[in-house]
């Protein structure tokens, strides 16, 4: 499996976009990079994927550098409930996904 | 995207008992369906694979014979945590792919937390 390097933890004012990074230098031509938030004491909430093009979907936009060696989540106007433990995973999306230890990201009032 | 649920929430159950917790696809049939527990301050870990209309691939230092899983239809996966002890305290969540999604994207359910006294 590819492994993923994210910080553990990043503070965020709310209403300002977050940008949470991912290393992922090992990354197969067939996986995908994919992001889960999970919120304290809830199951993983999935968030966006993509391969190699940029992606946007409602809740926040995926930037995947050409080389696909790292990526960043982008939430554009964060808030409170945005509060959560985030985590990037690379996988071909048909085996069980491997959680590292993810970001921690605190959105400030 | 796909809704998967967990039955029940929250358990709190007796040293040495049984308990058994649904995980169900609600709009989607999966053939497949994972089993994660998640122990505080840790991130998720697998515990098993469940196939629908076949056995469970279990973890490695996972006991089979301890976490029952079956997968009897293709909206439906169950694990009974056997004899429970308080070590198996923990948050237990499943997922399960949409097959019908191209990209294959895994949804979790909720979670349940488990308490041995």
């Amino acid at each position: 499996d590819a492994k993923t390097t994210q910080p553990p933890s990043m503070d965020c004012a709310e209403g300002r976009a977050a940008n949470l990074p991912c290393n992922h230098s090992t990354i197969s031509g067939n996986e995908y990079v994919y992001w889960y938030r999970q919120i304290h004491s809830q199951g993983p909430q999935y968030i966006i994927h993509g391969l190699k093009n940029n992606e946007t979907n409602e809740m926040a936009s995926l930037i995947i550098t050409e080389d696909r060696k790292s990526s960043t989540l982008i939430l554009p106007h964060a808030t409170l409930r945005d509060t959560a433990v985030y985590y990037c995973i690379v996988d071909t999306g048909r085996r069980a996904l491997t959680f590292g230890s993810g970001t921690r990201l605190q959105v400030q009032p | 995207g796909a809704v998967v649920s967990q039955h029940p929430s929250w358990v709190i159950c007796k040293s040495g008992t049984s308990v058994k917790i649904e995980c169900r696809s609600l709009d989607f049939q999966a053939t497949t369906m994972f089993w994660y527990r998640q122990f505080p301050k840790q991130s998720l870990m697998l515990m098993a694979t469940s196939n629908e209309g076949s056995k469970a691939t279990y973890e490695q230092g996972v006991e089979k014979d301890k976490f029952l899983i079956n997968h009897a239809s293709l909206t439906l996966s169950t694990l009974t945590v056997t004899s429970a002890h308080p070590e198996d305290s923990s948050f237990y969540i499943c997922s399960a792919r949409d097959p019908s999604e191209r990209t294959d994207t895994q949804y979790f359910g909720p979670g349940t937390r488990l308490t041995v006294l």
